[in-house]
């Protein structure tokens, strides 16, 4: 069964200080990471995907890169606008054309 | 571009009740999912149509249905409502069964 789990739960920042989310997952073969925004209230946003191992992709302040076992959203000099809750899913390759399966998310609040 | 729009954006029922809901999705997208997200559960995955035909359900009871028409658009139905059912409904487009998912803002259901 596939998996996603994220970490940590909840992040505090203050603005200006970099750090990193983490997105462990589980298949048996990997057709594509997705990395998504969600604010409160509202639906997911889209931010990246990524294919395979080694391949980094660039937003803003925002960077996300992957393993094979894991990926990272590196965060640099985030400000108060980047508080949201931060969702990680993954699509098995190996299972026909399954749907994304999401991790529970980080919730990461920038303080001013 | 119009993205996924989804109607309506709030919902009052009452429990034993049913109620529909609506996703247009992104234009030339044929694949429709829905999501249920709840604080506890994160997203959980619904069902999924492609052309008019479900291609993938989740673990959900018989009390969640769904259908896709000729345009695209989706209806998700929920019948004999249950407290537990309150959640965040959420729709999500993609050109294919492959690609990144577009998602709506969102269908706030309270169920009473």
């Amino acid at each position: 069964e596939d998996q996603v789990t994220q970490s940590p739960e909840a992040l505090r920042l203050q603005e200006g200080e970099s750090s990193s989310l983490n997105c462990s997952y589980t298949v048996s073969g990997l057709r594509g990471l997705f990395w998504y925004r969600q604010d409160p209230g509202k639906g997911p946003e889209f931010l990246f995907t990524l294919y395979s191992a080694g391949e980094e992709k660039e937003k803003e302040r925002l960077k996300a890169t992957l393993t094979k076992k894991e990926s990272f959203l590196h965060i640099t000099a985030p400000k108060p606008e980047d508080s949201a809750t931060y969702l990680c899913a993954v699509q098995d390759r190996n299972s026909g054309n399954t749907p994304l399966v999401f991790g529970k998310g980080t919730r990461l609040s920038v303080i001013a | 571009k119009a993205g996924v729009t989804q109607t309506p954006r709030y919902l009052i029922k009452t429990r034993g009740q049913q109620v529909t809901l609506s996703c247009s999705p992104i234009s030339g997208h044929r694949s429709v999912s829905w999501y249920q997200q709840t604080p506890g559960q994160g997203l959980q995955f619904l069902f999924e149509y492609f052309s008019e035909t479900q291609r993938n359900k989740g673990n959900f009871p018989g009390r969640f249905s769904g259908r896709q028409f000729s345009n695209s658009r989706s209806e998700m139905n929920v019948s004999t409502l249950e407290l537990g059912d309150s959640a965040l409904y959420l729709c999500a487009s993609r050109y294919g069964g492959w690609t990144e998912a577009f998602f709506g803002q969102g269908t706030r259901l309270t169920v009473v």
